[in-house]
């Protein structure tokens, strides 16, 4: 069975501070797709990112990286130097390759950035 | 601007109404998704189509139905609504299998009340 945890349900930091968002999924798989989603108050969840299970690669966009570790089934995301803009709700989702196109989302976890 | 459109932000309706919930896709994607979101329990999926006159259910359909007559909509039908049915209500669609990595595009939800 496939499972995506976030097991951070609330998290809040003061502006400028680095914050990170825990991502763990379970699957038997071995061809996969992770992704980040953003939902900001307007209700809308904003694509972030997607990852393949064969490129373990971290990445970087601006204020933005994420951390792939298949060894310890992780996939986390890191805001550095946070800003009140990035509170919202952020989802981690799993996409297994060999079954329909259904996507696991986790439970969410939303992020307070304070003044 | 590719966008999912659902048709109504905020509905109330009474207990045994019959509640329809639109959602029109412009990307001409293959798939389109009913997801719920609920405190607590993120996104849990209600039903899914890959194509026009095809649905499957998701993890929770019992409650409900769907229809897509055309490629570009997707309707969520609750033929009696209940109160247990209060919630986020989420469209969302994605290009089809083949050429489909797994990302998908959500409306900005419907909230809906049923008293």
């Amino acid at each position: 069975a496939q499972k995506v945890t976030q097991a951070q349900t609330e998290i809040s930091v003061v502006e400028k501070e680095d914050v990170t968002l825990d991502c763990v999924y379970e699957t038997r798989d071995t061809t996969y797709y992770l992704f980040w989603y953003k939902q900001p108050p307007s209700g809308e969840l904003v694509f972030l990112i997607r990852r393949n299970s064969f490129d373990e690669q971290n990445e970087i966009s601006g204020r933005y990286s994420w951390n792939f570790q298949k060894s310890t089934s992780s996939f986390n995301f890191t805001i550095t130097a946070s800003q009140v803009v990035d509170s919202a709700v952020y989802f981690c989702a799993l996409r297994v390759m060999n079954r329909d196109d259904k996507i696991i989302f986790g439970k969410g976890t939303r992020l307070h950035i304070l003044p | 601007d590719v966008k999912v459109t659902q048709s109504s932000r905020y509905l109330v309706k009474r207990t045994g109404e019959k509640v329809f919930l639109e959602c029109v896709q412009d990307m001409d994607h293959e798939n389109m998704f009913w997801y719920r979101q609920d405190p607590g329990l993120g996104l849990r999926l209600i039903y899914f189509s890959y194509d026009v006159k095809m649905k499957e259910k998701g993890d929770i359909p019992e409650g409900y139905s769907v229809s897509r007559e055309k490629k570009e909509r997707f309707s969520l039908i609750l033929e009696s609504a209940s109160t247990n049915q209060t919630s986020m209500y989420l469209c969302a669609s994605s290009r089809g299998f083949s050429a489909n990595t797994g990302e998908l595009f959500f409306g900005e939800g419907s909230r809906l009340t049923v008293l």
